[in-house]
């Protein structure tokens, strides 16, 4: 079975602009959660969707937000990209009713 | 001060050793994760404890609840060994949302 999948890997991105990063779950598991983590530093929680419903929200700014689709993938969008939010994206999923979280490759994004 | 602290931030061991790595946290819990990440920034799941020890290979993992304290352990380490090992924690009532701490950076030198 195919694990976790993220998409773009890579992505460079001016300040101001938006950006779609893009996760595929394991199939079967129907709960995504997205995390960014800055260079150096632990991740920190920014969503969980859970059967196309967000169950929790990180302390994030309203540019981030972020959708569960009919098929489990998921979609993470921030609007007007600061440099601060260069970072690693990572998502992660986990089947229904257990909390052991599989981990994506993640998206590298640069805001320059 | 941070929900997770872990020590250290940064370990040097030639292979063979013995290493442990600490995690500490100051709420209630439903579990805690041992992560795993290589450079490049994958990230795999090592062990998820609520109580007790598990053993994976060289890698075991305990978990005092009462001192809210885990530790990490990789016997006989290898240069392999060497990632940013990450302790996570499952907050009580806080679904599937995990609070990670700062990250152990592991070189094992051959």
């Amino acid at each position: 079975d195919a694990g976790v999948t993220q998409s773009p890997t890579h992505l460079i991105k001016t300040r101001g602009q938006h950006v779609t990063l893009r996760c595929s779950p394991i199939s079967g598991h129907k709960s995504v959660s997205w995390y960014q983590q800055v260079l150096g530093q632990g991740p920190q929680f920014i969503f969980q969707y859970y059967e196309k419903e967000e169950r929790g929200r990180g302390n994030f700014p309203d540019r981030f937000s972020a959708r569960q689709f009919p098929n489990y993938s998921s979609e993470l969008n921030v609007n007007a990209l600061l440099l601060g939010d260069s970072a690693l994206y990572l998502c992660a999923s986990s089947p229904q009713g257990a909390y052991e979280q599989y981990f994506g490759p993640g998206t590298r994004l640069t805001v320059t | 001060k941070n929900e997770v602290e872990q020590s250290p931030q940064n370990l040097t061991a030639q292979e063979g050793e013995f290493i442990t790595i600490n995690c500490s946290y100051s709420v209630g819990i439903s579990a805690l994760h041992w992560l795993q990440q290589h450079p490049g920034g994958g990230i795999v799941s090592l062990f998820m404890l609520s109580s007790g020890k598990k053993k994976h290979g060289r890698l075991i993992a305990t978990i005092n609840i009462q001192e809210k304290h885990s530790s990490l352990h990789i016997t006989a380490s290898h240069p392999r060994d060497s990632a940013v090992y990450i302790c996570a924690v499952r907050l009580n009532n806080a679904g599937n949302m995990l609070t990670f701490g700062g990250g152990t950076r592991l070189m094992v030198k051959p």
